[in-house]
């Protein structure tokens, strides 16, 4: 157990719809990641938080969005969904804000677009 | 600008055999590196990182890493694969704490018995 929380676990949707991902990072970490894995474009970076502000963005569309509240829980917004969305959304967590910080990663939500 | 290059998308070895992933990278500075492995079904989890100590890196669960700067690799090995070491396995890169990591494609081992 990483430490990192993610809710919800499954989740099947339509075309078109908007859903919220949760993730609840391990005591004492302030950054957040968020990543993207599916089978035919691996796993993808789409954006860090770092206490409450936002630090890097990745491959996000913008159809996505994310934020990171007062108490470090971060949601990611993915809205208009279309098929190609459907993939494993991670959420990691780490220490500080730099690339030497080891992520600890969530055990993700599976999105399932119809 | 940086790249990671995973050689093989599957690498099959018997159990007890050697196991080697490699992983190359482009990056104009000393760069930190991981090893991440994914259990199916999992999260991702560090299994060794380098920060430009020392050059030989042992890791998690019997897992070593080398960074050869002049051949701009940090291959995975390990001496004898159990078959609990069956997972997904991914090299990433970054050029500094500035920068964000770059991530491999993923190299899934399996082990035969």
């Amino acid at each position: 157990d990483s430490g990192v929380t993610q809710t919800p676990k499954h989740l099947i949707t339509a075309t078109g719809q908007r859903v919220t991902l949760r993730c609840s990072p391990r005591s004492g970490d302030l950054s957040v990641y968020w990543y993207q894995q599916s089978l035919d474009q691996g796993l993808q970076f789409l954006i860090q938080y770092y206490n409450g502000e936002e630090r890097a963005k990745g491959n996000i569309l913008e159809r996505f969005s994310a934020q990171q509240f007062p108490d470090l829980h971060s949601e990611l917004n993915l809205s208009s969904l279309e098929l190609g969305d459907s993939a494993l959304y991670f959420c990691a967590s780490s220490v500080g804000w730099g690339s030497y910080n080891e992520q600890f990663f969530g055990p993700g939500t599976r999105l399932t677009v119809l | 600008a940086q790249s990671v290059t995973q050689l093989g998308s599957h690498v099959s070895v018997s159990e007890g055999a050697l196991v080697l992933l490699r992983c190359n990278y482009s990056s104009s500075v000393p760069p930190y590196l991981f090893w991440y492995v994914q259990y199916p079904n999992q999260g991702l989890q560090l299994l060794l990182k380098y920060t430009s100590a020392a050059t030989l890196v042992k890791g998690i669960n019997g897992f070593e890493a080398e960074f050869k700067k002049s051949e701009t690799s940090f291959h995975l090995t390990k001496p004898s694969a159990h078959m609990r070491d069956a997972a997904e396995y991914f090299c990433a890169v970054s050029e500094g704490s500035n920068y964000q990591l770059i991530w491999g494609a993923g190299t899934k081992l399996i082990i035969k018995p």
